[in-house]
């Protein structure tokens, strides 16, 4: 059962262009909905997170798009450069304090390509 | 200085051999994890261990033996391996006090059984 979808599989942006990836989460009891970078050989690195009280946060480029009703969240690269052309993850774990009996639950990855 | 580290990175072993992985972290985090990265680059939880103690154990075959002999250090032993353990796994770690359980990974140990 996949608890995080992730849309869509792959995403080709022109540079310049505003890079939109979509996740959809079922439980309500998440809390935490982070995204994380990852480029080819190397491990994924968290790029932003979000907490469901807010709708929005932005970090330059980067944006995260939370909508708490309709359990979905989004991230949104603006400007979209070369150097962003990796996997995305969209990620969610539950428990305020995250700590060691939580869990971070990844979304498929997206593969994005930036073409010059 | 790397803040994960794993060796070794690369690992091609035949089926039945037994085979370990090992992680430090200098980042001063109490808890550590194993994550298993599929070929398709699913990304999953195997296990967690929060001051050297057992605390996630995502339903992996026993084969799998996790051990962690301090706070800095979790290595991952597997028994018996199959194709099916093909994959990059990634050691992680976060403080656990901290909200939002920021995982830092390493950059993976890609093993391939043939």
């Amino acid at each position: 059962q996949q608890q995080v979808k992730q849309s869509p599989q792959s995403l080709i942006v022109q540079k310049g262009g505003i890079s939109i990836i979509n996740c959809a989460y079922e439980n309500t009891a998440f809390d935490y909905f982070p995204w994380y970078q990852q480029f080819p050989g190397k491990g994924p690195a968290l790029l932003i997170a979000i907490r469901p009280d807010v709708s929005e946060k932005k970090e330059g480029r980067f944006t995260i798009s939370f909508n708490k009703s309709a359990k979905q969240f989004s991230l949104h690269i603006m400007d979209s450069q070369p150097g962003d052309s990796a996997t995305y993850f969209c990620a969610a774990s539950k428990g305020r304090y995250g700590g060691a009996t939580n869990k971070l639950i990844f979304g498929t990855g997206t593969l994005l390509a930036v073409q010059p | 200085d790397t803040a994960v580290s794993q060796t070794p990175k690369y690992l091609v072993t035949q089926m039945g051999n037994d085979k370990s992985i090992k992680c430090e972290q200098n980042l001063g985090h109490d808890t550590m994890y194993w994550y298993k990265q599929d070929s398709k680059k699913f990304l999953k939880i195997m296990f967690s261990y929060n001051n050297k103690e057992l605390i996630i154990n995502e339903t992996v075959p026993n084969r799998f033996s996790p051990k962690s002999p301090d706070k800095a250090h979790l290595n991952l032993h597997i028994n018996s391996l199959e194709l099916g353990d093909s994959a990059v796994y990634f050691c992680a770690s976060s403080q656990g006090e901290v909200w939002g359980n920021t995982i830092y990974f390493g950059e993976g140990s890609w093993l391939t059984v043939v």
